[in-house]
């Protein structure tokens, strides 16, 4: 079955600094791949996904990029601000199943004052 | 608009003992999850539902049990607790597959500790 696998686990910049976070995925007829931020006693929620047939998409302060060829996916924050700060997760959607988003680990980021 | 709703927002549960955890969402949502979030694990599947009526298996379906009767609600039953399944659990909808683009929307999480 589909595996997503990501990293870091934890990662600390400054404030103003970028972060990066990388995510691969095992099925290559996965299709969609969002991104969700969960803080601290809150259910996740999506912040910005991008579609197999797209390389990178944008959204303000939020960029996402997609390597199809080597199955994987990047989540790139610039002018990282305090409330930035929380769990970042990726996820997949495989083919295989109508129903099912597959879950990175989690990375939680933490941006320095 | 509440969105995605989930009761009780914390229960202690004793090992045996059998429980329910609520979830609702008021968006027309005809996707529903189930997820549980253990730490460093990130979010397992438990149980999905395309639709009233209709339950399919996630990743990790054994010891709950689901029903879907209407279009809203979407109930979690433990039916035999065990340490094992201490947890947080989310529920989340969506309008359609993840194939097919349609982001899924998450409640606030029960968080259940079973001793």
């Amino acid at each position: 079955g589909e595996n997503v696998e990501q990293h870091p686990s934890t990662l600390s910049v400054q404030e103003g600094d970028s972060a990066v976070i990388k995510c691969t995925y095992s099925d290559s007829a996965s299709n969609y791949f969002p991104w969700y931020k969960q803080e601290l006693g809150k259910g996740p929620q999506l912040i910005i996904d991008i579609r197999s047939n797209v390389g990178e998409k944008k959204d303000q302060r939020i960029a996402v990029t997609l390597n199809k060829t080597a199955k994987h996916f990047s989540l790139h924050i610039t002018e990282t601000q305090p409330e930035d700060s929380a769990v970042y997760f990726c996820a997949a959607s495989p083919s295989s199943n109508t129903g099912k988003l597959i879950f990175g680990q989690g990375t939680t980021l933490q941006v320095k004052p | 608009n509440a969105g995605v709703t989930q009761t009780p927002k914390f229960r202690i549960l004793k090992i045996g003992q059998s429980m329910t955890l609520q979830c609702a969402q008021d968006m027309n949502h005809n996707y529903m999850y189930w997820y549980r979030q253990d730490p460093g694990m990130g979010l397992k599947l438990i149980y999905y539902s395309v639709g009233a009526g209709i339950t399919d298996k996630g990743e990790v379906p054994n010891g709950y049990n689901v029903s879907r009767s209407t279009t809203e609600d979407f109930p979690l039953r433990l039916e035999l607790a065990a340490p094992s399944q201490t947890s947080v659990y989310f529920c989340a909808s969506s309008y359609g597959a993840p194939y097919s683009n349609q982001p899924q929307h998450f409640g606030d999480g029960t968080r259940l500790s079973i001793l």
